[in-house]
């Protein structure tokens, strides 16, 4: 079974860079058919895709975001990554990472939450 | 950047019912359309995807339908476990992918 479990800071302070890493378990990112996401929900709010990346690096970004985002693979830890820059308090969400075909996210992480606040 | 537009926003529903939620997208996405499922404290669960089809695991009361612009999700005999919000989203054209703002299902 296939599980994903996010890690990260919890509270980011405004202009700081927040990272947060998905750990993948029950498959290997290497040369996996999968695109793997990350999808954020401010509190209240609906669902707010940030981007995929792809095996080999390739990725995709929310053009609302896509500045500030940078994503990235470790094969050799079998986790990937996300670094949102310059954060405001509109950054604060619960941010999930997924798994799934082109464009379907088909299995979702926890979440983990993050507040941005000084 | 395609909008995804569902209604209602609330859905005051009884146990048994007959439910059916709305999708409009602001422009075709073929049948590239998914829809979910989040429970307070939860991470969404996919239902459908490819506007029909339900992946593994997925009660057969839940049902997919439409194309281009106009899609439904029923539930054809509510649960209480049915309770949620539901979401759809189009992946036909992105990035990026959109996601509708939801509908809520709550008890009468």
């Amino acid at each position: 079974r296939v599980r994903l479990q996010e890690s990260g800071p919890g509270l980011v302070k405004p202009s700081e860079t927040l990272s947060l890493t998905c750990v993948v378990s029950g498959d290997s990112i290497s040369g996996s058919p999968y695109y793997w996401d990350w999808i954020r929900q401010s509190p209240g709010k609906g669902l707010e895709w940030i981007g995929s990346i792809f095996h080999g690096g390739s990725t995709y970004s929310n053009p609302s975001l896509k500045s500030r985002v940078k994503m990235s693979l470790d094969t050799s830890t079998n986790h990937f990554s996300l670094n949102l820059t310059s954060v405001t308090a509109a950054d604060t969400a619960v941010y999930y990472c997924a798994r799934g075909p082109r464009g379907i996210i088909s299995i979702w992480g926890l979440g983990t939450s993050v507040i941005v606040s000084s | 950047e395609i909008v995804m537009t569902q209604s209602p926003a609330t859905l005051s529903v009884s146990l048994g019912d007959r439910v059916t939620l709305s999708c409009r997208a602001s422009q075709s996405v073929d049948s590239n359309l998914a829809w979910y499922q989040q429970k307070p404290g939860q991470a969404p669960r996919l239902l459908i995807y490819g506007a029909s089809t339900r992946p593994t695991g997925i009660p057969t009361r839940f049902s997919g339908r439409g194309s281009v612009t106009e899609f439904t999700l029923t539930i054809s005999s509510l649960q209480s476990e049915d309770f949620a919000v539901y979401y759809c989203q189009q992946y036909n054209s992105w990035p990026p992918l959109t996601f509708g703002q939801g509908t809520k299902v709550e008890m009468k």
